[in-house]
C-alpha cells in the first residue's frame, strides 16, 4: 500500500464549482496534514495545513481531516481558471521529526 | 520576508560529472530540507538539518550524494558522479523549527538538473 494515494485526474471542473481533492494516508501515527499547489515548472506552494479532525477553512479553500478514516480532502470553492495546477497532499511520518511524505498530486482543470 | 532562494536555477551536465546546488532558507528557519522531485512524482526527502546536523539522510544515496549546512544558515547539495536517473527537479525547504508533528515547510524556486 503506497503511504499516501491520490487520484492523479486530470480533474475537470466548471469555473465557479467546487473542486473536490481528496487523499488517504497509510501511517496511523502521522499528525499533520499539508496541502502544497503546484503549477507547472513551479515548486510546491503551501495552501492548507491542518492537524486535528474537521474542517478547517480559509478563504475559497477547506480542508477536511478524519483520522480514522485516514482520509484528508481540499475543497476550493468558487473555483477559477488560475486555481488549474498539481495538487499535492504531504502527511507527516509518523516517529519522525517533521519529515513529510507526498502523494503524487492531482491535477486540476477548471475550464472558463 | 523573503523566501527561500535556491541557485542555480537550471544545470545541465554530462553523467559522471559532478554538479552542487546551493540553497539559502527563510531567515530564522532552523530546520531545512532537500527534495529530489522527479517528472510527475511528489517531492522526495532526500535529506533532514537541524541548524547545523543532520536529523535524517535515510533516503540520500551517500555514494554519490553529499549535503552539508555548516554554519546553521545555507546549505549545499553535491552529486558526485551524476547518473542519468539523477534527473530531476531538486527543491529546498525550510520551516520554522522541529516539532514531533511536523510544521509548515516552505519550498525554494528549485533547480532542474538534466542529466545528459
Amino acid at each position: 500500500q503506497k503511504e499516501v494515494e491520490q487520484n492523479s485526474g486530470p480533474l475537470s471542473v466548471p469555473e465557479g464549482a467546487i473542486a473536490s481533492l481528496n487523499c488517504t494516508y497509510s501511517d496511523r501515527g502521522s499528525q499533520s496534514f499539508f496541502w502544497y499547489r503546484q503549477y507547472s515548472g513551479k515548486s510546491p506552494e503551501l495552501i492548507m495545513f491542518i492537524y486535528s479532525n474537521g474542517d478547517k477553512e480559509d478563504g475559497r479553500f477547506t480542508a477536511q481531516l478524519n483520522k480514522a478514516s485516514q482520509y484528508v480532502s481540499l475543497l476550493i470553492r468558487d473555483s477559477q481558471p488560475s486555481d488549474s495546477a498539481t495538487y499535492l497532499c504531504a502527511v507527516n511520518k509518523g516517529g519522525s521529526q517533521g519529515n513529510l511524505i507526498f502523494g503524487k498530486g492531482t491535477k486540476l482543470s477548471v475550464k472558463p | 520576508e523573503a523566501g527561500v532562494a535556491q541557485s542555480p536555477r537550471y544545470k545541465i551536465i554530462e553523467k559522471r560529472q559532478s554538479v552542487a546546488f546551493w540553497c539559502n532558507p527563510i531567515s530564522g528557519h532552523a530546520t531545512l530540507y532537500w527534495y529530489q522531485q522527479i517528472l510527475g512524482q511528489g517531492p522526495k526527502l532526500l535529506i533532514q538539518f537541524q541548524n547545523n546536523g543532520v536529523v535524517d539522510d535515510s533516503q540520500l544515496p551517500k555514494d554519490r550524494f553529499s549535503a552539508e549546512r555548516l554554519k546553521g544558515v545555507d546549505s549545499t547539495l553535491k552529486i558526485q558522479p551524476a547518473k542519468l536517473e539523477d534527473s530531476a527537479v531538486y527543491l529546498c525547504a525550510s520551516s520554522l523549527d522541529l516539532t514531533a508533528a511536523g510544521l509548515p515547510q516552505y519550498f525554494g524556486p528549485g533547480t532542474r538538473l538534466t542529466v545528459l
